[in-house]
């Protein structure tokens, strides 16, 4: 069995500060980690995935992620945000192969503040 | 990057009519989900299927019926809708990268039942 844990439902930040969103996982089998974007009324868009090789992921609009196996982590980054940045992100593992499911987190709102 | 359509984006109906959300995708991927997604929680999987003629329950326990005639088309159908089917419904599929699959969402559609 596999389970994300978001670790805060919501994130203020003002506008060009840094922003980490926490996520840890469980998993009895090899791990694929996910992020992805839900802009209000739409549908989740791929942020960044994890699969293997380097444990630093780069997506897309500036955003990064670190895999740490030790941890089971997959802590979400930017450095300088936008309040075009503002909406809920979903951290997601699945087990591969067979396992390929995918098991959502609960969120994290983020607003970006002027 | 998928291209995956779901009509209508939005309904509002009365008790006990009988709906159904559409979805399509162009990709051609194998697989195909329906996710349940009520306000401010995570996504649960009520639907997936691995191909044509092949569909499953997801994890949550949905009164609606999904068919999977042909590769793009994946349609969930609730016969007698009722109050608390009210929420959201997001559409996706995958294509297998590596060693798992990554998901591609549509827009979702919001239904309302009155």
């Amino acid at each position: 069995a596999q389970s994300v844990t978001q670790l805060d439902s919501q994130v203020p930040v003002f506008e060009e500060a840094p922003v980490e969103l926490r996520c840890n996982y469980s998993s009895s089998v090899s791990v694929y980690l996910f992020w992805y974007v839900q802009y209000p009324n739409q549908g989740l868009q791929l942020l960044l995935k994890y699969l293997s090789g380097s444990t630093l992921v780069k997506g897309i609009n500036g955003f990064e992620a670190e895999f740490n196996k030790s941890q089971t982590s997959f802590h979400l980054r930017k450095p300088s945000v936008h309040i075009s940045d503002t909406a809920e992100y979903f951290c997601a593992v699945s087990g591969g192969g067979s396992n390929y499911k995918l098991t959502f987190g609960k969120g994290t709102l983020l607003t970006v503040n002027p | 990057e998928a291209d995956i359509y779901q009509t209508p984006r939005y309904l509002v109906i009365g008790t006990g009519k009988k709906i159904t959300l559409e979805c399509s995708q162009t990709m051609g991927h194998d697989k195909m989900y329906w996710y349940q997604q009520d306000p401010g929680m995570e996504l649960h999987l009520i639907h997936y299927s691995y191909g044509v003629n092949s569909t499953e329950k997801g994890d949550l326990s949905s009164e609606s019926t999904v068919s999977r005639i042909r590769t793009e088309h994946f349609p969930l159908t609730l016969e007698s809708a009722r109050p608390s089917h009210t929420s959201q419904y997001l559409c996706a599929s995958s294509e297998t990268s590596g060693r798992t699959d990554t998901q591609y969402f549509g827009p979702g559609t919001r239904l309302t039942v009155l």
